[in-house]
């Protein structure tokens, strides 16, 4: 059974960078989309974007100048990285699989880390 | 890309049905049949319980189903139980491989 867990630090200077990881067990990244999203305390979910295990990737437009999504096939892992954060970047991040079979709707998730921007 | 749009609250009694708007615009909801709704109970992650507009995964049971008209999805909940309360959020594709989600709905079970 295919299992995401995020990791990372939980909390981030303003202006510096997030960094977390996502690692996938019971599975493989192959042939898969791996998707990030996030949940701003009370508020609802809102995708940042998604890395095929090719490398390609795609981001919402609205984050696209802060947003790296990175993939190492090797570690069975893929990465976040977010610049210049500020106060409106504190959320809950999710990583998620994309599932082809379900055209692509993402099917399994991680449980989630909390990241808090503050000096 | 704006967020889909979602009543903030539905509630219903158990045994009743309930119905999730979720509206879009016709460069996501309306282009594609690739909506799909989540169920998240508080401090937990998201759970899947329709894909494709209204396809069920295994395991999610038949009293969910979902349908589409124009740009405009919904999300039927049938004999409400008291485990349905929840949030639900729905998400679209967007084109050019990017996707957006609704803002939430929470459900209230009476």
């Amino acid at each position: 059974q295919v299992q995401l867990q995020e990791s990372g630090p939980g909390l981030v200077k303003p202006s510096e960078t997030l960094s977390l990881t996502c690692t996938v067990s019971g599975g493989s990244l192959s042939s898969y989309y791996w998707s990030w999203s996030r949940q701003r305390p009370g508020k609802g979910l809102e995708w940042i974007g998604w890395i095929y295990y090719s490398g390609i990737t795609h981001y919402n437009p609205s984050l696209n100048s802060r947003v790296t999504i990175s993939v190492d096939t090797s570690k069975n892992q893929f990465s976040l990285k977010l610049s210049s954060v500020t106060a409106a970047d504190t959320a809950v991040y999710y990583c998620a699989r994309a599932n082809y079979a379900l055209e692509d709707t993402f099917d399994i998730w991680g449980q989630g880390t909390m990241v808090t921007v503050s000096s | 890309q704006s967020a889909l749009t979602q009543p903030a609250s539905v509630s219903g009694s158990p045994g009743q049905s309930i119905t999730i708007s979720c509206t879009g615009t016709s460069s996501d909801v309306g282009s594609y049949n690739l909506v799909s709704w989540y169920q998240q109970y508080p401090g937990k992650a998201p759970q899947l319980m329709i894909y494709e507009v209204s396809k069920r995964p295994s395991g999610v049971s038949n009293r969910f189903s979902g349908s589409k008209s124009g740009n405009t999805a919904s999300l039927t909940i049938s004999g409400l139980q008291a485990e349905d309360e929840a949030d639900y959020y729905c998400c679209s594709y967007a084109g050019s491989s990017t996707w957006v989600f609704g803002g939430g709905t929470k459900l209230t079970v009476l």
